[in-house]
């Protein structure tokens, strides 16, 4: 079965600092990677997503580093900020599945002032 | 103003009753996915749609059933053979026309029994 890791469960962090949360995957067919951001009671939106031509990509506060030989990627949210807090998920997809995508279990991450 | 829309906010179904959760769009996409969210849990694909008319079961698919009549339409129905359908349930659409393009989220729908 195809599956996404993910860890850690949960995660809190000062205001400032880097908040790091990492997947794993056993699928070699994956080759689209994004990550969603959730809030209490809304639908995830997209954050930030990497193909494996890449080992890195940064937007804004937000970084995703991707390891294609340890079928790895971990998402880095530099200056965390209160408005930061929500639950994160990371997802895989193959090409050819239509987008069918497979979701890491969730990161619910606190920032605290 | 274009995005996804999910009714009811809130759903409430008594024992053996059947319940449909509305969800459109008007972004003019192709595939359509409804998703099961649990406290602590990733999402779970139930159904999902890529053309009017077609549908494939998802990784959870008993004791839900949709339909496609519609592009901008797809109705999931929470049958009483679902024995434990407590849940947020989301709803997404993707453009099919480029390969891997992100899937839109609706803002979901929480479904509780009384």
């Amino acid at each position: 079965q195809q599956q996404v890791k993910q860890s850690p469960q949960s995660l809190i962090v000062q205001k400032g600092g880097i908040s790091i949360i990492n997947c794993a995957y056993e699928n070699t067919a994956f080759d689209y990677f994004p990550w969603y951001q959730q809030f209490p009671g809304k639908g995830p939106a997209l954050l930030i997503a990497i193909r494996p031509d890449v080992s890195e990509k940064k937007e804004g506060r937000f970084t995703i580093s991707f390891n294609k030989s340890a079928k790895q990627f971990s998402l880095h949210i530099m200056d965390s900020q209160p408005g930061d807090s929500a639950t994160y998920f990371c997802a895989a997809t193959p090409e050819a599945s239509g987008s069918r995508l497979t979701f890491g279990e969730g990161t619910q991450l606190t920032v605290n002032p | 103003d274009g995005g996804i829309t999910q009714s009811p906010k809130y759903l409430f179904r008594k024992e053996g009753q059947n319940v449909t959760l509305s969800c459109e769009q008007n972004l003019n996409h192709d595939a359509m996915y409804w998703y099961r969210q649990d406290p602590g849990q990733g999402l779970r694909l139930i159904y999902y749609s890529q053309i009017v008319n077609d549908f494939q079961k998802g990784d959870i698919a008993e004791g839900y059933s949709v339909s496609r009549e519609k592009k901008e339409s797809f109705p999931l129905t929470v049958t009483s053979a679902q024995k434990n359908p407590t849940a947020f349930y989301l709803c997404a659409s993707r453009n099919s026309g480029r390969a891997a393009e992100t899937q839109y989220f609706g803002p979901g729908t929480r479904l509780l029994v009384l």
